[in-house]
């Protein structure tokens, strides 16, 4: 089974600050991709689909990149509603998830 | 809107089985498929399986295979998840997500929409 690997963990960082998560995959993935941001107490929430495309209503500080294995979650101006925990999945073969990173204020 | 509302916590015994719905509304149900996805306390998320809105075709991750079944009613657009021989380690909010099918089968992903999840906890 494909295996997804986040990094890092955790960070801290300050509102404005610009923020990049990275998330690799065992073996190529094409773009089968998604980003999710999750609060406590919440249900996940669709950031980015197929790599880099943006979902509805999203705003336009978060940006996905990468194909193959390995992919990037920009947030170009942190605001203080992205303090939350952020997880990749993959949709190429079966539905695996990163182990998620979490964005705490610093 | 696009609404996913699950059924209300679970307690249940070692060994016992579980069986959490998750009721459709604002959309054609038969167009796309439900995800199941878990989450243990402070954990990370855990892919189970799908199924079609349409045919009720399913895949379901190889870790729980023989231990969860996936069905829906489309009369009611309702999807329901069983898991079986429940274990302490089974502990975890249980979400119901919309995905995107064609032809027949379905995606793991991407979920655009969440019920609210389902805590059911396993103790002795």
């Amino acid at each position: 089974d494909i295996q997804m690997t986040q990094s890092p963990s955790a960070l801290s960082a300050s509102v404005g600050d610009r923020v990049t998560i990275a998330c690799r995959a065992s073996q190529s993935i094409s773009s089968w991709l998604a980003w999710y941001q999750q609060k406590p107490g919440k249900a996940p929430k669709l950031l980015i689909y197929k790599a880099s495309s943006l979902e509805s209503g999203v705003p336009s500080r978060f940006s996905g990149s990468g194909f193959g294995t390995e992919f990037t979650l920009t947030i170009s101006s942190l605001q203080p509603d992205d303090f939350a925990t952020y997880y990749c999945q993959q949709y190429d073969s079966y539905g695996a998830f990163g182990q998620g990173t979490k964005v705490e204020i610093k | 809107q696009v609404q996913l509302v699950q059924s209300g916590a679970e307690v249940k015994k070692p060994g016992a089985s579980v069986q959490v719905s998750c009721k459709a509304t604002g959309y054609t149900f038969s167009t796309y498929g439900i995800n199941w996805v878990r989450q243990a306390p402070g954990q990370g998320l855990e892919w189970m399986g799908w199924i079609s809105g349409y045919n009720g075709n399913t895949d379901y991750a190889r870790k729980l295979q023989g231990r969860v079944t996936l069905t829906t009613d489309t009369s009611t657009n309702t999807a329901y998840m069983e898991l079986r021989s429940l274990r302490s380690d089974d502990t975890a909010f249980y979400y119901c997500a919309r995905t995107y099918c064609s032809g027949g089968s379905c995606y793991s992903g991407p979920c655009d929409s969440w019920g609210q999840g389902t805590l059911v906890t396993v103790s002795s």
